[in-house]
């Protein structure tokens, strides 16, 4: 079985101040890993991917990950937050096989102070 | 390029009672999974759909069901409605290729009274 920890509920961080949100994974398999932000009363929107290749990915938005295969780590960066960043942040994980199931996080609220 | 829709947008029904929810897959995308999201929760994975055909469900019991068109659009049904069934219910479309993200409606708000 497959499954996502985002150890923190909250992250406060001030403006312009740089920031991580955490996430740790499980798998059997190589992991396909993806972070998610989602704004109050929406969908959830795509931010990055790792699937293989180099252990620092971009996405959107300046955010990157950093995918370590050791600590089963996936830790999501932004070298300056944007009070525009406060929302909230879902990890999700699947292995590379079989269907699309995709496990999620339970998500961090990320608040950022001006 | 499309995205996904999904409707209503709010819904409120009664324990016992059946529901359907809609969506539109975003346009060239062949696959659809819907998951629910509890207050204060990730979203769960219900389903998912390709072809016309359910190729993985996760733990949820039979009342729930779904439906994929040939034009990739989707229905997911839950029959005798549960208090615990109120949560958003997310539909989210993608290509069957791995890695290919999920690209999320708005999802349906139900409440069950």
């Amino acid at each position: 079985a497959q499954s996502v920890a985002q150890p923190e509920d909250q992250v406060n961080v001030a403006e312009g101040n740089p920031l991580t949100v955490k996430c740790t994974y499980s798998v059997s398999g190589n992991p396909y890993l993806f972070w998610y932000v989602q704004y109050p009363n929406r969908g959830l929107q795509f931010l990055l991917k790792y699937i293989t290749g180099d252990n620092l990915v971009k996405g959107s938005y300046g955010f990157e990950a950093e995918f370590n295969k050791s600590q089963t780590s996936f830790h999501l960066k932004k070298p300056s937050a944007l009070v525009s960043d406060s929302a909230l942040y879902f990890c999700a994980v699947r292995d590379n096989g079989g269907y699309q199931k995709v496990t999620f996080g339970t998500g961090t609220k990320l608040q950022v102070i001006p | 390029e499309t995205g996904v829709t999904q409707s209503p947008t709010h819904l409120i029904k009664t324990r016992g009672q059946q529901v359907t929810l809609r969506c539109s897959s975003q346009s060239g995308h062949n696959t659809v999974s819907w998951y629910q999201q509890a207050l204060g929760q990730g979203p769960q994975f219900i389903f998912q759909y390709y072809r016309e055909e359910e190729n993985g469900r996760g733990n949820f019991p039979p009342r729930f069901s779904g439906l994929q068109f040939p034009n990739y659009s989707s229905e997911l049904n839950v029959n005798a409605l549960e208090l615990d069934d109120s949560a958003l219910y997310l539909c989210a479309s993608s290509f069957d290729r791995g890695g290919s993200p999920l690209h999320f409606g708005n999802g349906t708000r139900l409440t069950v009274t």
